[in-house]
């Protein structure tokens, strides 16, 4: 079945970027039927979308984030990624990768286990 | 942007009550477009619900979605120890997401 790894540095220097990868394995990322999302969570705290990349390249961002976000896709490797930049404390959180299916009406069906980011110097 | 809010905040039951978790929409989100997740600790939010009332590949028929426009439940029938957790609504509308800040269900 198909699985959502995320991997990247857990530590961050104010200011700098982070950046994260997201490997699938057991299914294609080349699929008309699938966004590939990333969500993240601050500690004790509710979950945020970040935003989500179609195969194609075609990416939908929060407003919130926009500026400082960017999401690739290289379908060679079926990873995609996640560059967000200037962070600042409030960036601290677990960042998940997840896909989000048009089978299922739009809804996230398979999630990453999460991975912890923190911004500290 | 759509903000849902949850209620309520926490819900304090027994293994086997009933459980009713409400989310409520600033604006109709239609009923096509609403899901519900289960979060516990250290672990990644579970697809429950999607499309309001439709339940995800292994999701027990304890668990129920209902509602439409901006008014939608998910309803537990008789709390397992396994469900106690967070429960998280979600929306897609226009190509932006939103989350609800959840509802913690615990043990009374």
């Amino acid at each position: 079945q198909v699985q959502l790894q995320e991997s990247g540095p857990g530590l961050v220097k104010p200011s700098q970027t982070l950046s994260l990868t997201c490997t699938v394995s057991g299914g294609s990322i080349n699929s008309a039927d699938y966004y590939w999302s990333w969500m993240r969570q601050p500690p004790g705290k509710g979950l945020e979308w970040i935003g989500y990349i179609y195969y194609s390249g075609s990416t939908y961002y929060n407003t919130s984030l926009k500026s400082r976000l960017t999401i690739s896709v290289d379908t060679s490797k079926n990873q995609f990624s996640l560059k967000l930049s200037s962070v600042t404390a409030a960036d601290t959180a677990v960042y998940f990768c997840a896909r989000r299916t048009e089978l299922l009406r739009r809804a996230f069906d398979i999630w990453g286990q999460g991975t912890m980011v923190t911004v500290s110097s | 942007e759509i903000v849902l809010t949850q209620s309520p905040g926490t819900l304090s039951l027994s293994p086997g009550e009933r459980a009713t978790l409400s989310c409520r929409a600033s604006q109709s989100v239609g009923s096509s477009y609403l899901a519900w997740y289960q979060q516990k600790p250290g672990q990644a939010p579970r697809l429950l619900i999607y499309g309001a009332s439709s339940r995800a590949t292994g999701i027990p028929d304890r668990f129920s979605g209902s509602g439409s426009g901006t008014d939608f439940t998910l309803t537990i029938t008789r709390l397992e120890p396994e469900d106690f957790a967070v429960y998280f609504c979600q929306q897609y509308f226009n190509f932006g997401v939103t989350f609800g800040p959840g509802t913690k269900v615990d043990i009374k």
